[in-house]
């Protein structure tokens, strides 16, 4: 079974500054997705950022972008020019490509790490 | 709809009480998820469908637990005799297809407190 670890409960931020969350992950596949999910109190989960691990270019979208080190299983996110919007709960998820193949043993669920929760100071 | 929807948005129930959670999953989304988020946990996996067809359930805790999409679209996700420790946030997610590597949209959830 996959697990992802976050181990940073909480991390602050000075407005327009960069922050990094650290996510690590356990897995014996070699295809597999990655994901960073938002989940401001709302509780809505809203898509950061996905990395699709047979691709070796870090994906970026906008402020926001990973640093994927495959043989490490560490995938952290980066967010620069940090702004008060992004105040929020973020977790990092692991996806099976195996997924696409069967169904079954929650091959089709993402894992989910514990969060790590971004306070931004203005 | 625009986006998926969840309702209750709050459910209290007394122990030993049934509830049923509803999620309503975008138009023409064919894959369903029901995640359930504990206090200062990440979401854990639940079960799965495709269209009506519910293919995985191998998250789901109890046979407390069921869900059904009887035809296709609107999910329920039904608990029997609620106990203290199913209080969570009960999250619902869909997707267009299921060879979707984008992720998912998720709904905003229903906090269920059991007392």
């Amino acid at each position: 079974a996959q697990t992802v670890t976050q181990s940073q409960p909480e991390m602050s931020v000075q407005e327009a500054e960069t922050v990094t969350l650290s996510c690590t992950y356990d897995t014996s596949e070699s295809d597999y997705y990655l994901f960073w999910y938002k989940q401001p109190p709302s509780r809505q989960m809203i898509l950061v950022i996905r990395q699709e691990a047979y691709k070796q270019q870090n994906a970026t979208e906008n402020r926001f972008s990973v640093n994927f080190q495959k043989a490490a299983k560490s995938f952290s996110l980066k967010i620069s020019d940090s702004q008060l919007g992004d105040a929020a709960m973020y977790f990092c998820a692991y996806r099976s490509a195996l997924a696409l193949m069967y169904s079954g043993g929650g091959a089709d669920g993402l894992t989910f790490g514990k969060g790590t929760h971004l306070i931004i100071q203005p | 709809g625009a986006g998926v929807s969840q309702s209750p948005r709050y459910k209290v129930a007394k122990r030993g009480q049934d509830v049923a959670l509803r999620c309503d999953p975008i138009s023409g989304h064919v894959s369903l998820f029901w995640y359930q988020q504990a206090l200062g946990q990440g979401p854990e996996f639940l079960t799965y469908f495709q269209n009506e067809a519910q293919l995985d359930k191998s998250g789901l805790p109890s046979d407390r637990f069921f869900a059904e999409r009887p035809e296709g679209s609107v999910s329920t996700l039904k608990i029997q005799r609620t106990q203290q420790e199913d209080s969570a946030v009960y999250l619902c997610a869909s997707s267009l297809i299921r060879r979707d590597s984008y992720g998912y949209t998720f709904g905003s959830g229903t906090r269920l407190t059991v007392v």
